[in-house]
């Protein structure tokens, strides 16, 4: 396994088109997030599954944004109508963690820049 | 307001120790992480700290936490040209949640 991988690497889209980006986590992992990450700034939180339970959401995750982990392994992250806001790197990253275990010693993918034109 | 803080830039001589600085304001913060990401490539974990802890040395790279002060820091021993790079400071908080938060990063540039 060489890590958490996600295609595309790149995007870019015109206004107003949907886009769905993929991650697959390391194997073993149980728990996968979505992060998001502009120009300048640290990554922000989007959205985090333990299996394939969506169990927490940031309000940065407008109803246009829509995450799936539907068999617990891979995830998809969906944009409806983009907006040029969106344009940014969108970070998966996954852990292992067990039950009420707090730390999230997450890896990182190398994410997918998307640019909306 | 920023739940984490962190100087934007941090020049150092290679051969020189880099000290990174990062404050936070959740004091039930639980774990406290350093981030690499270098250019165009995603985030590489290169450590991290339990809130009991005050100390963490991993080979070239010290952690310090002061809790009373909500302080981090990293030391990178000998800093190498390899080491350019910016360096994130995250928390995760005992509230429940599984999110880091993010401090906006210091990009650290190691002049031959």
């Amino acid at each position: 396994d060489t890590g958490v991988s996600q295609d595309p690497r790149h995007k870019i889209t015109k206004r107003g088109q949907n886009v769905t980006f993929r991650c697959d986590p390391i194997s073993e992992h149980n728990r996968l997030y979505w992060y998001r990450q502009t120009l300048g700034q640290g990554p922000e939180f989007l959205t985090y599954f333990q299996n394939e339970a969506q169990l927490e959401k940031s309000r940065l995750l407008s109803d246009r944004f829509s995450a799936e982990r539907p068999k617990g392994s891979f995830s998809t992250l969906e944009i409806q109508r983009t907006e040029q806001g969106d344009s940014a790197m969108y970070l998966c990253a996954s852990s292992f963690a067990g039950s009420g275990e707090m730390n999230t010693e997450a890896f990182f993918g190398q994410g997918t820049r998307l640019t909306v034109v | 307001g920023e739940d984490v803080e962190q100087s934007l830039f941090l020049s150092v001589r290679e051969g020189d120790s880099s000290v990174i600085n990062c404050t936070y304001t959740d004091s039930s913060s639980t774990y406290l992480y350093w981030y690499k990401q270098e250019p165009g490539a995603g985030l590489q974990l290169l450590t991290y700290i339990f809130s009991n802890m005050d100390m963490k040395q991993d080979q070239r790279l010290t952690v310090l936490l002061n809790k009373k002060d909500k302080h981090l820091s990293l030391r990178i021993a000998d800093t190498q040209t390899g080491d350019s790079a910016i360096y994130f400071c995250a928390e995760i908080t005992g509230a429940g949640s599984y999110q880091l938060t993010f401090g906006k990063g210091t990009k650290l540039s190691v002049i031959p």
